[in-house]
């Protein structure tokens, strides 16, 4: 089946740690992008790559940083730096250049630091 | 900030009836598309339906339909028939397509709940 795998569902780590989200796809797009999410808000964008070795910040970037060495894997960093990480993430893929393609979700990691 | 407006934090409708969902956008752009996804409980997006700027025609995808204004900037999202499987949020969101092209911008959401 192909997708968007997400792990784990659950993260719990300690004020002052960094921890790395994993997403990999199977569906073979060029584009990949890290969403948060807060209760009760909607997606906001953290990172997004449309080709391998290179990366954009969206719009809340800040105490976060990627990687993307291969088209399959898109890892997301959240770092000590980060003030309040928190948060359900979601990562997402779609097809580059063809207008109307939807963009496709994981189950998301929710992770919880205190 | 450009930015799409989802005026109603929570929704109820009764099982088999339709309901429609708000969603109204700030862009300067022409050339852009709009998105619906609903979220369940469990937390995965799923996407249902897209209409471009561009598109004369509203877009329908089955018990799914969107009307589109475009001199309103708004794109509502109509359920027919709804069923208790459509309790979940709902989502509106923005692409433009232009230099940040594939970055969507997320409305607040709408929580639907459909009674028995």
């Amino acid at each position: 089946d192909g997708g968007i795998t997400q792990s784990p569902k659950y993260l719990f780590r300690k004020e002052g740690q960094n921890v790395t989200l994993s997403c990999e796809q199977n569906l073979n797009h060029d584009a990949m992008y890290w969403y948060r999410q807060d209760p009760g808000q909607g997606l906001r964008l953290i990172y997004y790559s449309q080709i391998v070795n290179d990366f954009q910040k969206g719009d809340i970037a800040e105490g976060y940083s990627v990687s993307r060495e291969k088209k399959e894997s898109f890892p997301l960093t959240v770092t000590s730096a980060q003030k309040n990480p928190t948060a359900f993430y979601l990562c997402a893929s779609s097809i580059v250049g063809l207008a109307g393609t939807e963009q496709y979700f994981g189950p998301g990691t929710r992770l919880t630091v205190t | 900030a450009q930015k799409i407006t989802q005026t109603q934090p929570g929704m109820f409708v009764q099982e088999k009836e339709a309901v429609t969902l708000d969603c109204t956008y700030d862009t300067s752009d022409q050339s852009y598309g709009l998105f619906w996804y609903k979220q369940p409980s469990s937390g995965e997006m799923i996407f249902l339906i897209y209409q471009g700027s561009y598109d004369e025609q509203n877009a329908t995808e089955g018990r799914y339909s969107l009307n589109f204004q475009k001199a309103r900037k708004s794109a509502n999202l109509v359920i027919s028939a709804s069923q208790l499987g459509d309790s979940a949020m709902y989502f509106c969101a923005r692409m433009n397509y232009g230099g940040s092209q594939g970055n969507l911008i997320f409305g607040k959401g709408t929580k639907l709940s459909v009674k028995p």
